[in-house]
């Protein structure tokens, strides 16, 4: 049982590349989402997701996508990568009936 | 004004103290009310959760909820150098489910020294 696995740990970026951050969950779990973490900002939410096949937007989605279309993944795109985009990223997932958020470890991603 | 408050810290204790961790808020829907343990390079984990108002408890951690004053509260008795790490709380609506859209602060980083 490996929880959340986020891929990859440590990403640099240049202006303008486009790339996918990936996230797999083995708990069954409903709910995923993403979330982006920068010094003195705490956790804002970008993405998120209540079901395979739809998702919404969180409070910072500009620059991203995604998409689930299976209840494992919940891959996070940037389509043409920007320095303030640099930031660690968490993925994570919760049950539809028991609070909490299970997090994976993190991509530290770096835009230059 | 953010939704979520949470003193920005950081916080120094010496072993053994009483640590008061706060957070006030600004919606009255939020009914669902967690806090995350946080260590360094690391993502976080699910400490304690609350349903409405009251208090509960888990050990050393208890965590309190006042929703006439848009506060909650997270105390840790008999603090120890494994409890440093940063500490954020969050929120949810039932409209959105527990879990479907959470509202962190932006965390505190505690340490507790030997």
């Amino acid at each position: 049982n490996a929880g959340v696995t986020q891929t990859p740990k440590f990403q640099v970026l240049k202006t303008g590349q486009s790339m996918t951050l990936q996230c797999a969950q083995d708990m069954n779990h409903e709910y995923m989402s993403w979330y982006r973490q920068d010094p003195g900002m705490g956790l804002r939410l970008i993405h998120y997701s209540v079901g395979a096949g739809i998702t919404d937007q969180g409070e910072v989605p500009n620059g991203y996508n995604v998409s689930r279309s299976t209840t494992e993944d919940f891959p996070l795109r940037l389509l043409s990568a920007a320095p303030s985009q640099t930031s660690v990223y968490f993925c994570a997932s919760s049950n539809r009936d028991r609070a909490g958020y299970t997090f994976g470890s993190g991509t530290r991603l770096t835009v230059v | 004004q953010k939704e979520v408050e949470q003193d920005p810290g950081p916080l120094s204790v010496p072993e053994g103290a009483i640590v008061s961790l706060n957070c006030t808020y600004s919606n009255s829907a939020f009914q669902y009310f967690m806090w995350y343990r946080q260590y360094s390079r690391k993502g976080p984990e699910l400490l304690m959760y609350t349903y409405s108002s009251g208090n509960k408890e888990d050990g050393r951690f208890t965590a309190q909820v006042d929703k006439s004053s848009k506060y909650i509260s997270l105390f840790i008795r008999d603090s120890q150098p494994s409890d440093s790490a940063t500490y954020l709380c969050a929120m949810s609506d039932p409209g959105t489910g527990a879990n479907s859209k959470l509202t962190f602060g932006k965390g505190i980083t505690l340490s507790v020294r030997p």
